[in-house]
């Protein structure tokens, strides 16, 4: 299979615990997002990169959250001090800006609980 | 402020039936509309897209309607089977860096 996948799938930490996730996109893919999906929502923007560098990070993104792309293949997103109102889905996907559209393909997630 | 209103929040239809879920949007610099078919526990998937510049677009039985003037899209799913039970997320594309704006989702029922 060469989608979009992201480890772990499940993770259930406790307050005040870091957490680490980790997203593997589509080989030939150059952008890199992470998206926040709460129950019964679509899912947030929260950062885009393009090969290994950041370009953009939205409000949600708190000074908790730090994202990485190193060497422009694989993401981390790491969650410092996890609070309750961290518990989400977080959700990878990845698109090429050489492609014809802008479609962007995503992985199946990583479901945090925070107790 | 919500860039993206999806309705309706849920639907239920039976099996054969027309399912209809509706978006709109403010922006008018959005200029791809995507939407997504999400089950439990998995990931979105891409289910058909439509650019503005179109105002209709069908694959098998799913079709997109576009109204560009009055800021809205709709998907249409014809002869709506119980496998299609699924939420359904609206997107449009805007601003830089490919950047996607998701409604809120419409958790559809199809009852055999």
């Amino acid at each position: 299979d060469t989608g979009v996948s992201q480890n772990p799938r499940h993770k259930i930490t406790k307050r005040g615990q870091n957490v680490t996730f980790r997203c593997d996109p589509i080989s030939e893919h150059n952008r890199l997002y992470w998206y926040r999906q709460t129950l019964g929502q679509g899912p947030e923007f929260l950062t885009y990169f393009q090969n290994e560098a950041q370009l953009e990070k939205s409000r949600l993104l708190s000074d908790r959250f730090s994202a990485e792309r190193p060497k422009g293949s694989f993401s981390t997103l790491e969650i410092q001090r996890t609070e309750q109102g961290d518990s989400a889905m977080y959700l990878c996907a990845s698109s090429n800006s050489g492609g014809p559209t802008y479609e962007q393909y995503f992985g199946p997630g990583t479901r945090l609980t925070v107790t | 402020q919500q860039q993206v209103k999806q309705s309706p929040q849920s639907l239920i239809v039976q099996k054969g039936g027309i399912s209809i879920i509706n978006c709109a949007y403010e922006n008018t610099a959005f200029d791809y509309f995507p939407w997504y078919q999400q089950f439990p526990g998995k990931g979105p998937a891409l289910l058909i897209a439509i650019r503005p510049d179109v105002s209709e677009k069908k694959e098998g039985r799913f079709t997109i309607s576009f109204n560009k003037s009055a800021k809205q899209f709709s998907l249409h799913i014809m002869d709506s089977q119980p496998g299609d039970s699924a939420t359904y997320f609206c997107a449009a594309r805007g601003g830089n860096f490919n950047k996607f704006y998701f409604g809120s989702g419409t958790k559809l029922n199809v009852k055999p």
